[in-house]
């Protein structure tokens, strides 16, 4: 049981590089997002998708990027990044229904 | 709008010690009711669930019912120990979107 798995766990970037972190489930979940982990702030989401094809912003979409081109992946592309982009972010996947949400095991990214 | 304001820690709580962790809620439509525990460097993982008024959801000795007309979904449970240690956050779902929103977090450490 794989369910939802993160690449890479851990990434160091400079400011101004570019990297994508990739999300895959292996349940047949309609809805994917992406969100970060912040000190005292919770979670808060980036950016959804509810199938392929189609993909919405949440909360926080600045700096990021998404597509999803199959129903079993969810990359999320940072262009250009930034110091404010440090955190840890996780992937989560879920049956349409408002059912409980699987996450991934996060990536936690460092931007110096 | 959709929110939901849980309890500000960290909790530190004895062995045995009775645990509950505030949270209340905004929704617009019924939405579904989730506590979610992360241990220390991993993902969020589904502790108990409700999905609709008067609900009781729980797992590990842990309970928290979903009270409509106070719009709070409060964790307790009876006798914690040690492995509970461990940061909790209470979330909902709405079927519009399949969307999550998650409180800020509560960290609770148990001493021996």
């Amino acid at each position: 049981n794989a369910g939802v798995t993160q690449t890479p766990k851990f990434q160091v970037l400079k400011t101004g590089q570019s990297m994508t972190l990739q999300c895959a489930q292996d349940m047949n979940h309609e809805y994917m997002s992406w969100y970060r982990q912040d000190p005292g702030m919770g979670l808060r989401l980036i950016h959804y998708s509810v199938g392929a094809g189609i993909t919405d912003q949440g909360e926080v979409p600045n700096g990021y990027n998404v597509s999803r081109s199959t129903t079993e992946d969810f990359p999320l592309r940072l262009l250009s990044a930034a110091p404010s982009q440090t955190s840890v972010y996780f992937c989560a996947s879920s049956k349409q229904g408002g059912t409980e949400a699987f996450f991934g095991q996060g990536t936690r990214l460092t931007v110096v | 709008g959709n929110s939901v304001t849980q309890m500000e820690g960290p909790v530190t709580l004895s062995e045995e010690a009775f645990l509950t962790i505030n949270c209340t809620y905004t929704a617009t439509g019924y939405p579904s009711l989730f506590w979610y525990v992360q241990y220390p460097g991993e993902g969020l993982q589904l502790l108990l669930k409700a999905t609709k008024a008067d609900d009781k959801g729980s797992n590990k000795g842990f309970e928290a019912t979903y009270r409509k007309e106070t719009t709070s979904f409060h964790l307790e449970k009876g006798s914690v120990q040690v492995s509970d240690s461990a940061v909790y956050f209470c979330a909902l779902g709405v079927n519009t979107g399949n969307q999550f929103y998650f409180g800020t977090g509560t960290s609770l450490t148990v001493i021996p």
